[in-house]
């Protein structure tokens, strides 16, 4: 199985400014052939499921604000907030699809300082 | 609107079984493949089980190969999740989620609200 890493566990941001977390995969996620990352990031607010923010490693879904960036290649991924806005509290967490099975990393719960 | 309601989740004795459903609505549901994913209290998300959309193909974790089963009704649209053997390690909250179909089926770009599974003497 792929084990997905993040780190820090936690960090507190003040509001409006950057915050930058990772995600380390134990192998490459990178698929040669179509040159694609299989990289996801979610945001989980409290009490709330998963929504999916990021694929492709950089790709926002629509309707993600454009703060949000993804970016990394191979086993090595960022997720960064460009403006921390206090709706942004959440835990995220990458996910590789890869290959089965599909795998989480442990989170990032972003706070604000 | 897509729409995922899981039901089912509640207390039960380790070694006990219990069935989950997943009302599905707001697209074509026959077209895309579906996920189970648990998380447990304070944990990350852990995936259980994928099935395509007709039926003919699913994919199990290994820690609950032999003991859940995911089958789905199309006509209904409908996902189950059927739970055997259960034990005090399948405790967690259950999503049913949604494969894309523009990305990849094994991005998650819809997921319902989840239903907890408890399993304690």
């Amino acid at each position: 199985d792929i084990v997905m890493t993040q780190s820090p566990d936690s960090l507190a941001v003040s509001l409006g400014e950057r915050a930058t977390f990772n995600c380390k995969s134990s192998q490459s996620v990178l698929y040669s052939s179509n040159n694609k990352n299989y990289l996801a990031w979610y945001q989980q607010k409290p009490g709330q499921p998963p929504k999916l923010l990021v694929y492709w490693a950089s790709t926002r879904e629509s309707g993600v604000p454009d703060r949000f960036s993804g970016s990394g290649s191979g086993t090595d991924f960022t997720l960064t907030i460009s403006s921390l806005q206090a709706e942004d509290v959440a835990v995220y967490y990458c996910q590789q699809y890869y290959t089965t099975p599909l795998t989480f990393g442990g989170g990032t719960k972003v706070e604000i300082k | 609107e897509v729409q995922l309601v899981e039901s089912g989740g509640g207390l039960v004795q380790p070694g006990g079984s219990l069935r989950l459903s997943c009302a599905a609505s707001g697209f074509t549901f026959s077209t895309y493949w579906m996920h189970w994913v648990r998380q447990a209290p304070g944990k990350g998300p852990v995936w259980v089980s994928r099935i395509n959309g007709d039926g003919s193909s699913t994919t199990y974790a290994d820690s609950v190969k032999g003991r859940f089963t995911i089958s789905r009704d199309n006509a209904k649209n409908t996902l189950d999740l059927q739970m055997n053997s259960l034990r005090a390690e399948d405790t967690a909250v259950y999503y049913c989620a949604r494969g894309s179909s523009y990305y990849d089926t094994r991005v998650l770009d819809y997921w319902g609200q989840g239903t907890l599974v408890t399993v304690s003497s």
